[in-house]
Parts: structure tokens; sequence; C-alpha cells
């Protein structure tokens, strides 16, 4: 199966950090990508493969890998990083699907 | 830096075809990166619709696979999608891609570094 299951919402206090999770088969043989989206925005690539940031991502953002989970971590989350957070990855046809999404709210 | 810029009509009738380009700046059509589109309905998430690459390749959503076209015009410097038969479903923001590809070691590591802005397309009579 090529579906990446995220969980729908998690919340964080200012400063503390959050772990967003994306679990799928493909990811026991690929590496996802991460992908903010503010409202009435594109998105925005905020990690990829084994844990690279793109020029201008802050370094509170990292990404791990284990079995068949992917994951985000913000280690002391801004206001400004309240968005929705979607992973990707290749599946063994050559697809590369979304995850459902998570929206993460900075209390 | 390379830029995309998609462009289309904003409204197609029901059992239509939408048709949207991308033009690619700053770049070549024929550098190593695919190209795709990703869709997004009111109040949902992303969903991946296929890709293109420079020599025609395609991969496309299963589920969509059977009314989608995508395709490249390189003396233009740009790749469009076509989509058949729609219905209000079909009704979203669509966006265009790059996805590029890192090897490290023996990993491939896929990621889409460059978004358009999006333009919504909405189906109804």
């Amino acid at each position: 199966s090529s579906e990446l299951t995220q969980d729908p919402a998690v919340s964080v206090a200012l400063g503390q950090t959050v772990r967003i999770t994306c679990q799928g088969d493909s990811l026991r043989s690929y590496y996802a990508s991460w992908y903010q989206q503010k409202p009435g925005q594109a998105p925005v690539l905020v990690i990829y493969g084994k844990n690279n940031r793109p020029s201008g991502i802050p370094d509170r953002f990292s990404g791990s890998s284990s079995g068949n989970t992917a994951s985000l971590t913000i280690t002391g989350a801004q206001a400004e990083d309240e968005a929705d957070y979607y992973c990707n990855s290749r599946d063994s046809s050559g697809n590369h699907p979304f995850g459902t999404g998570t929206k993460v709210t900075v209390l | 830096q390379v830029q995309l810029q998609e462009s289309g009509p904003g409204l197609v009738k029901p059992s239509g075809t939408l048709s949207l380009t991308c033009a690619v700046s700053g770049g070549s059509i024929s550098s190593s990166n695919w190209w795709s589109w990703v869709r997004q309905p009111p109040g949902k998430g992303l969903e991946w619709i296929g890709e293109i690459y420079h020599s025609g390749s395609t991969n496309y959503n299963p589920s969509l696979k059977s009314r989608v076209t995508i395709s490249v015009d390189k003396s233009k410097n740009q790749f469009s999608l076509k989509l058949s038969s729609v219905t209000a479903a079909d009704t979203a923001v669509y966006y265009c891609a790059s996805r590029d590809i890192v090897v490290s070691g023996p990993y491939y590591y896929y990621y889409m570094d460059v978004w358009g802005k999006g333009t919504t397309v909405t189906v109804s009579s």
C-alpha cells in the first residue's frame, strides 16, 4: 500500500517540542520529505532525506525515520510554525503520494 | 533559481476537460528534475496527480490515471496537465512543482523543492 497516515492535529506550547509522525509501508524503503503549508500559501519543503534542511529552513526542524514511520520534530516551536504539515514519499510503483496531513497549533 | 507559474482557465464545466500549463523560468525543463502536478480541494489535503520527465516519461496517481495526461513542451520550457471528464470533486487549487533527487550513498532522496503559487480551478456549470 502507498498510503501515508498522519495524526490529524497536534498542539504544542510555545518553545516546547513537538513530533509529527507519518506511517506507511513505503517508508521502509524510501525516506520521506516534509512540507509546511500555511493558509492560502503553497507548500514549502522543510526536510528531505535522512535529515536535510533546505537553505533558509531553521535548524529547529529535524527529521528521522525508523521502520515504517517517519517523523518531523520541531524543537522550540515558534508561533510562525503553526501550519499544516504533510509528508511525501516515493512508493514501489514510482508514485509520490502525500500523507493525510497534520495541523500543528502553537499555544 | 527555478520559478514556476501555473496558468489556465479558472472555471471548467462538468464533463469537460481541465487544462493547465506550468511555465518554467530560471532553468531548463530538460534538467534532471521531474515536473509534477499536485492539487488541493477546498479544506482538504494535498493530492499528488502525477509527473513527467523531459524525455516524456510519466508517472500518474492510480486513482486519476484514466483521466490524466501530463505533457512537456521543451520549445516553450513548460509542461501541461489535462484532466478529462471533470466533476465538482475536481474543484481545487492546482500546483505545479519541481521534483529533485539526491543520491547519498545507497539512498535516494526525493523531494519537491520548488512550487508554483497555485491556481484555483472551479468545476461548475
